[in-house]
């Protein structure tokens, strides 16, 4: 089946740091990614969603300057939290969408923030 | 009013029970609807996609009522392998954008 992968898949920062994610589909190329967060005990909520070669567009309430996407390549899309800051710290989780037509997607293994 | 609610339960059950989820849906254009199965702290996987005639796969049955807007799961002779979190996903309308509901907590008791 298809693969997606996360690196890192824990990171521990100071407030005031970057973060880059990276999200990678292993063995497909997906022209649209979507970036989630997940709080504990809490659904995931969309970020945003990636396309390949153009601009990502943000959900509601999702700062664009604070979170980084670029989606240079086929296979890779990379997530930046800037200036991190302890109310970022959460579980950040990129899926690849398989289906065009179909809406399947498939998840990376996540990645677990933590600001201090 | 959510865009997808889902009763966020617990559930538990003995093993071999039935139990069947719900979830309804506000966007009466949405087109693809999916069950996804979470475990703690891992990411979701794709359970099964939901099919305007219902669809079976082993143990699982989804179904879609378009009129009342609801999804449903039916999971039989429950296994203890099926305790974890199930997500119901609904696409906004003929976009490639989703709706996660929060999720429903299924524990099956030995």
């Amino acid at each position: 089946g298809a693969v997606v992968s996360q690196h890192p898949s824990w990171v521990i920062c100071k407030s005031g740091t970057s973060v880059k994610i990276e999200c990678r589909s292993l063995d497909f190329q997906a022209t649209t990614m979507f970036w989630y967060r997940q709080f504990p005990k809490q659904s995931l909520m969309l970020m945003a969603t990636s396309n390949e070669g153009s601009k990502a567009t943000y959900e509601q309430g999702v700062e664009k300057d604070k979170f980084l996407i670029n989606h240079a390549s086929l296979t890779l899309s990379t997530l930046t939290v800037t200036s991190a800051h302890p109310e970022d710290s959460s579980f950040y989780i990129c899926s690849a969408l398989i289906g065009r037509r179909t809406g399947e997607q498939y998840f990376g293994p996540g990645t677990r923030l933590t600001v201090t | 009013r959510k865009e997808v609610e889902q009763d966020p339960g617990p559930f538990n059950v003995p093993e071999g029970a039935t139990v069947a989820f719900n979830c309804t849906y506000s966007n009466s254009a949405s087109q693809s609807f999916f069950w996804y199965r979470q475990d703690c702290r891992k990411e979701p996987k794709l359970l099964m996609s939901v099919y305007s005639s219902g669809n079976e796969d082993g143990r699982f049955t989804a179904q879609l009522n378009r009129a009342s807007q609801y999804i449903s799961l039916l999971i039989r002779d429950s296994k203890l392998s099926d305790s974890a979190t199930y997500l119901c996903v609904v696409n906004r309308g003929t976009g490639n954008q989703f709706y996660f509901g929060t999720g429903t907590s299924l524990t099956v008791i030995p």
